[in-house]
């Protein structure tokens, strides 16, 4: 069956360290992946999109890496801050939309 | 752009009636519009894919008699839970693409339905 799956449930780092969150799936084969931002009580935000043929995506703090033979996705989030704090989900479209169970993140002081 | 409005955010109802729930694309059409389920601590569970002018598509498990879905224009999907029972309690959310390149899904603000 399909799997996705975000290995840390919950991650804490100090400010201005760098996040790495993993993303790993099983029996897709997808054209691209996509990382969310949710925050409590709220729908997702689409953050970053990355395709198959794409192995890096950068977009201001963040950076998506994806890795088809090895079936894995790191999101990074670089100098973090404590309003980076959420849970980040990720997600692949394979005609429809299913998400990870997301890892929360929190950035402390 | 690609903003997707949600209607209501909360919605209190008792037991054995029945709520409805909007879901619009203010900006773009929307041929497909998905709608989730979410528990508490849990990530989103694909309940059903609204299909603009058709049949919506159920995923397994999810009873299309309880969750009716109609998506009668390129805007607008709505979900109806048909006599609510407290286990219905959950946050409901839609999505939906405006298929731009490197663009990914719009989701709504949620619905957190409480069955009393």
């Amino acid at each position: 069956s399909q799997k996705i799956e975000q290995n840390s449930e919950a991650l804490n780092i100090q400010e201005g360290k760098t996040a790495t969150l993993t993303c790993n799936y099983t029996n897709y084969s997808p054209a691209y992946l996509q990382w969310y931002r949710q925050d409590p009580g709220r729908g997702p935000v689409f953050l970053l999109l990355i395709r198959e043929n794409e192995k890096e995506k950068r977009k201001e703090r963040l950076k998506v890496t994806f890795d088809t033979t090895l079936k894995q996705s790191l999101f990074h989030i670089t100098a973090s801050q404590p309003a980076d704090s959420a849970t980040y989900l990720c997600a692949l479209d394979g005609g429809d939309m299913r998400f990870g169970a997301g890892t929360r993140l929190t950035v402390k002081p | 752009g690609a903003v997707v409005s949600q209607h209501p955010s909360r919605v209190i109802c008792k037991s054995g009636t029945s709520v409805k729930i909007e879901c619009r694309s203010l900006d773009f059409q929307a041929t497909t519009m998905f709608w989730y389920r979410q528990f508490p601590k849990k990530s989103l569970m694909l309940m059903a894919t609204s299909n603009e002018g058709s049949k919506a598509t159920y995923e397994q498990g999810v009873e299309k008699d309880k969750f009716l879905i109609n998506h009668a224009s390129l805007t607008l999907s709505t979900l109806t839970v048909t006599s609510a029972h407290p286990e219905d309690s959950s946050f409901y959310i839609c999505s939906a693409s405006p298929r731009f390149a490197n663009y990914g899904y719009t989701f709504g603000s949620g619905t957190r339905l409480t069955v009393v």
